[in-house]
């Protein structure tokens, strides 16, 4: 079983501070997922980043995927209330499956204070 | 928005009681997922679909069933309630050869 560890769980932090969060396993994946999930709300997907060493950037949000696709990192910068919100990452063990074949994190718990 | 609707929104059922869940989509995605999400467990796959009466077991299938009968609708039942089964349920929907999975707003499920 593939597993993904998310750290930290929680991280509560002052509106303009910079932060980062980890997505890590042992497991080498094919791709890998950011989802934010607001309160009451369903996850929507943020990014899905492929190659070995790849950034993408969305705005203030910076992702990228370890070289040797077993880790990811989301980095916001100038951090914003409206970025608070549970971050999954998912990681896809094989390539032109369906999203049957995602493992989730359990997410990291992200409040930025006005 | 990727047009999916669960419904109920929110249900309050007790122990023992058969349950089913809906869910509704106006993308013509081909696959279709059951989840559910717990504290300390993330999401957890229930159930999925590949088309229509095509449908396959995941992670966490004990005590639910799936049906699959046109291509927008999948449904999750819930044979009979137990308090363990007290979670958020998500659907979502996916394409063929893609990842990526586009989720509903949830379906909050108390068993009492």
């Amino acid at each position: 079983t593939q597993l993904l560890e998310q750290s930290p769980q929680f991280l509560s932090i002052q509106e303009g501070e910079n932060l980062t969060v980890y997505c890590n396993s042992s497991s080498v994946f094919s791709s890998l997922q950011w989802y934010r999930q607001e309160p009451g709300e369903g996850p929507v997907l943020l990014v899905t980043v492929v190659t070995g060493g790849e950034v993408k950037k969305l705005k203030r949000l910076t992702f990228q995927f370890g070289d040797a696709r077993k880790d990811s990192s989301l980095h916001i910068t100038a951090a914003q209330p409206g970025d608070t919100g549970l971050y999954l990452c998912a990681g896809a063990d094989q390539v032109g499956g369906g999203a049957d074949g995602l493992t989730f994190g359990k997410g990291t718990h992200l409040i930025i204070q006005p | 928005d990727a047009g999916i609707t669960q419904s109920p929104r929110h249900k309050v059922t007790e122990t023992g009681t058969p349950v089913t869940l809906r869910c509704h989509q106006t993308e013509n995605h081909r696959y279709m997922y059951w989840y559910r999400q717990d504290p300390g467990h993330g999401l957890r796959l229930i159930h999925y679909s590949y088309g229509v009466k095509d449908t396959d077991k995941g992670e966490v299938s004990d005590g639910y069933s799936v049906s699959r009968s046109k291509t927008e609708d999948f449904l999750l039942t819930l044979e009979s309630a137990t308090s363990s089964q007290t979670s958020v349920y998500f659907c979502a929907i996916g394409n063929l050869g893609n990842t990526e999975a586009f989720f509903g707003q949830g379906t909050r499920l108390t068993v009492v």
